[in-house]
């Protein structure tokens, strides 16, 4: 099975702070992405990656950037943290080989910005 | 551009009853659609899937999907509902041109609740 693990579930900062979300699958994959999940809203994604030192801006990347240093392992950064992106957070990831293919999801952290 | 609408934000079925959870989707070619499910506090976990051929998928947990592409609807159908189906259920079609990045589009999610 795949294993998509994030490094905190839950996780308090305070306003303006530089943050780092963490994400590692060991599985080889080569796409992973950073959605927020908000209620009504449904997921969102803020950036993709396709390879190692690869990225992909999604729909909502504005206050993001992101980190791919090591094909396991994807980090999203919120360079100056704002209440306004308190939210869930889904890592996911998926083989790039070239077919459509269910992405798998961590467990998900929940950040409070304060 | 591609969409994905849950009509329903919130449903309430007894336990035992049936169930049908609708999803509409815009594509313009035949689309790769699933279905994931969110338990509090966790993350989506794959339901079914459909590529291709039998428009009838069959799924985890007893859940089973219907494509039909002249109503351009996925929706999820479980025929006795248990407690423990109590979850936020997320259809997403595959983004157009995303074989290769498997980028998805999700819909709102429809929260499911369980009456004893």
């Amino acid at each position: 099975d795949v294993k998509v693990t994030q490094s905190s579930r839950y996780l308090v900062k305070r306003t303006g702070e530089k943050v780092f979300l963490e994400c590692v699958q060991d599985m080889d994959h080569e796409n992973m992405f950073w959605y927020r999940q908000d209620p009504g809203l449904g997921l969102r994604l803020i950036y993709f990656s396709y390879d190692v030192k690869m990225k992909e801006k999604g729909d909502i990347p504005e206050g993001y950037s992101v980190s791919r240093e090591k094909k396991e392992r994807f980090s999203l950064i919120l360079e100056s943290a704002s209440t306004s992106q308190t939210s869930m957070y889904l890592c996911a990831t998926v083989t790039g080989t070239g077919k459509n293919q269910p992405q798998h999801f961590g467990d998900g952290t929940r950040l409070s910005i304060l | 551009a591609q969409s994905v609408t849950q009509p329903d934000i919130h449903i309430t079925v007894s336990e035992g009853a049936s169930l049908e959870l609708r999803c509409n989707y815009s594509y313009g070619a035949t689309p790769y659609l699933f279905w994931y499910v969110q338990s509090p506090g966790q993350g989506l976990q794959l339901l079914l899937k459909y590529f291709s051929g039998d428009t009838l998928v069959q799924g985890i947990k007893g859940f089973e999907a219907e494509f039909k592409r002249s109503q351009s609807s996925f929706n999820l159908r479980k025929p006795s509902v248990h407690w423990s189906d109590a979850a936020e259920y997320f259809c997403a079609v595959g983004a157009r041109g995303s074989s290769n990045t498997g980028k998805l589009i999700f819909g709102q999610g429809t929260t499911l609740q369980v009456k004893p």
